[in-house]
């Protein structure tokens, strides 16, 4: 079956980096996603891998993905307070964004001073 | 702003009642996703709606339906409400089609069942 599953809560100190770490069952998944959710807000897709990836960087975003574990991660450097969000991983199947996405519960990412 | 819009933004229904939401998709795309999310969960895929014709659902029962317009604009409706119907509906809006292109998520409609 498909499953998404990540930690629930993650507080860091202003400046330093944050890792939401996240795993999914589907092996067959072809993309996988992370999305921010703001309160009272949409979801904003921040990034996405292609499953024949292992990595991808995209100014303080770093996605890992070890598709022999299943496991993904997220890495936001120099965290800010707007970095406060609930973040989603998320994948789907098939070449086209038309197919459905499988997000998991969130994981509620809280900034210290 | 992702020019997905979706109304109302808020609404409360009785047990029982029925209820129609709306999302107008971004201009171009012609595929709309609808989710429900309740409180504390990511969104679960209701269904999709591809040119008019649907195109997958979720685990979801019939009382859920929807449909889809000339121009691509969508309604979700929910017959025979309940009150675990309370919940987030999120519509996304994308270009359906091989390759991968970005799912667009309107601000969603806060359904409240009493």
């Amino acid at each position: 079956g498909e499953d998404v599953e990540q930690s629930l809560f993650l507080s860091v100190r202003e400046g330093d980096s944050s890792v939401i770490n996240c795993t999914y069952t589907d092996s067959s998944s072809t993309y996988l996603y992370w999305y921010k959710q703001e309160p009272g807000a949409g979801l904003q897709l921040l990034t996405y891998i292609f499953s024949n990836m292992d990595m991808k960087q995209d100014q303080r975003l770093t996605v890992l993905l070890n598709k022999k574990d299943k496991h993904l991660s997220l890495r936001i450097a120099d965290t800010q307070t707007g970095d406060s969000a609930i973040y989603f991983c998320a994948e789907s199947t098939g070449y086209s964004s038309a197919s459905k996405i499988i997000f998991g519960s969130g994981t509620r990412l809280s900034i210290r001073p | 702003e992702t020019g997905v819009t979706q109304s109302p933004t808020h609404l409360i229904k009785t047990r029982g009642q029925q209820v129609t939401l709306r999302c107008s998709s971004q201009s171009g795309h012609n595929t709309v996703s609808w989710y429900q999310q309740a409180l504390g969960q990511g969104p679960q895929f209701i269904f999709q709606y591809y040119r008019e014709e649907e195109n997958g659902r979720g685990n979801f029962p019939p009382r859920f339906s929807g449909l889809q317009f000339p121009n691509y604009s969508s309604e979700l409706n929910v017959n025979a409400l309940e009150l675990d119907d309370s919940a987030l509906y999120l519509c996304a809006s994308s270009l359906g089609g091989k390759g991968l292109t970005e799912a667009f998520f309107g601000q969603g409609t806060r359904l409240t069942v009493v």
